[in-house]
Parts: C-alpha cells; sequence; structure tokens
C-alpha cells in the first residue's frame, strides 16, 4: 500500500519570503501522480500543482514549484514570495497511475506572517 | 452549479441516530469520491464510482456506512446507528474522466462537518 509522509505538523514564514514544505511517499509502482492541496478554514481543498512520475521537469505553477526527487521519493512544495492568503493545511497526495483514490498525508499548517 | 456542492454544511446528531450526506458533483463528472477527514488530520478514502457503478468501497469503515449514486450524478453516503467515533468532515470530490483511462485532477466540495453527540 502506498504511504505519504508529511514531516512538518507547523510552518511558518514573513511575508514576501520563500518556505518550502516536505513529503516523501512510499510505493512500488514506477507511474503515479502527487499532488499538492491547500486547505483554507473554508475546508475546500484546491489543488494547487501537480506532478506526473514519468515526466522529469519539476511542475511550476506561477509561486509554486515543486522539487520532484523520484529516486529518494520525495515532492516537496517551494511557495516563493509567500502572500498572507497562503496561510492554510497544505496536504501532499498519491495517485496510482490506475488507482482510483489518492492517499493523503497528514498535512501542515503553514502560518504567513506579515 | 460550477463546482462540487455538498449538504448540509454541518449536521448535528445524536448517537445512534441515521444520517444522510449529500454531493452534487460538477456535471458530466464521470468519477465521484467520499473521503472522512478526523480533525487535524489527512482525508481518507471512502469509496467510489464510476457513474452509477460503485467500484471500490473498500474504505468505509463498517457496515454502518452505506453510498450510493443511483442515477450517476449525486450521490448520498448512509451513516446508521452513527457512533461518536463517526464525527469528522466528510469530503466529497468528483472528477472528470474514469481512473483507469486518463488522469485528471479530483475538484472537492466544501465539506458537510458531522458532531456526533
Amino acid at each position: 500500500a502506498q504511504t505519504v509522509t508529511q514531516s512538518q505538523p507547523e510552518m511558518s514564514v514573513q511575508e514576501a519570503e520563500t518556505v518550502t514544505l516536505s513529503c516523501t511517499y512510499d510505493t512500488s509502482e514506477s507511474n503515479y501522480y502527487l499532488f499538492w492541496y491547500k486547505q483554507p478554514p473554508s475546508r475546500q481543498m484546491i489543488l494547487v500543482i501537480r506532478q506526473e512520475a514519468y515526466k522529469q521537469q519539476n511542475a511550476t505553477e506561477n509561486r509554486f514549484s515543486v522539487n520532484f526527487q523520484k529516486a529518494a521519493k520525495s515532492f516537496s512544495l517551494k511557495i516563493s514570495d509567500s502572500q498572507l492568503g497562503d496561510t492554510a493545511m497544505y496536504f501532499c497526495a498519491f495517485e496510482g497511475e490506475y488507482g482510483n483514490k489518492l492517499v493523503f498525508g497528514a498535512g501542515t499548517i503553514l502560518r504567513v506572517k506579515s | 452549479g460550477a463546482g462540487v456542492s455538498q449538504s448540509p454544511r454541518y449536521k448535528v446528531a445524536k448517537r445512534g441516530q441515521d444520517v444522510a450526506l449529500r454531493c452534487d458533483p460538477i456535471s458530466g463528472h464521470v468519477s465521484l469520491f467520499w473521503y472522512q477527514q478526523a480533525l487535524g488530520q489527512g482525508p481518507e478514502f471512502l469509496t467510489y464510482f464510476q457513474n452509477e457503478a460503485q467500484l471500490d468501497k473498500s474504505g468505509l469503515p463498517s457496515d454502518r456506512f452505506f453510498a450510493e449514486r443511483p442515477e450517476g450524478s449525486v450521490s448520498t453516503l448512509k451513516i446508521q446507528r452513527t457512533q461518536q467515533e463517526d464525527s469528522a468532515v466528510y469530503l466529497c470530490a468528483s472528477s472528470l474522466a474514469p481512473r483507469a483511462k486518463l488522469n485528471q485532477p479530483q475538484h472537492f466540495g466544501d465539506g458537510t462537518r458531522l458532531s456526533i453527540l
């Protein structure tokens, strides 16, 4: 079974600075998908960025980028120029190529301070 | 609607009561998922539908939990004889395509917060 581990329960960052959230996972599959979701207090799970394992190039979405290390099974999220609106719980998630469910980590609370 | 809609947003029930949670997926989305999110934790998979067919119910914690999607659109998650450990946020998600053919991201609703007294 796949597992996803987020080892940072809480992180803080000053507005406009850069922060990196860590995620590791375990799988025996060769192709799969990885995601970062953001969950503000409103509870809606919002997709931030996704990465396909067979793609070497790291995904980027505006201020959000990932560092995907397939051999190390690591998938970290970098947020540049942090904004107050980035304050939320962030979840790393895994989906197998032929899977039908997301496997989530326990989450990291990110607080952006002014 | 534009997104996944869940109702009610909050539900309080006494232990032993039955509850029903509703999910309206994005129009045209084939796949529908239910997740359970305990306080301070990540969501955990409960069940998956492709159209009206329930293809995976491996995450349902007990036979008190039942889900249906009779016409391949709206889905209902029913919990019978509720217990305090059922207290959680129940999230519904939908995606455009069947999982095995093409990866499509899941779009989530705002969830129903269920509190069992």
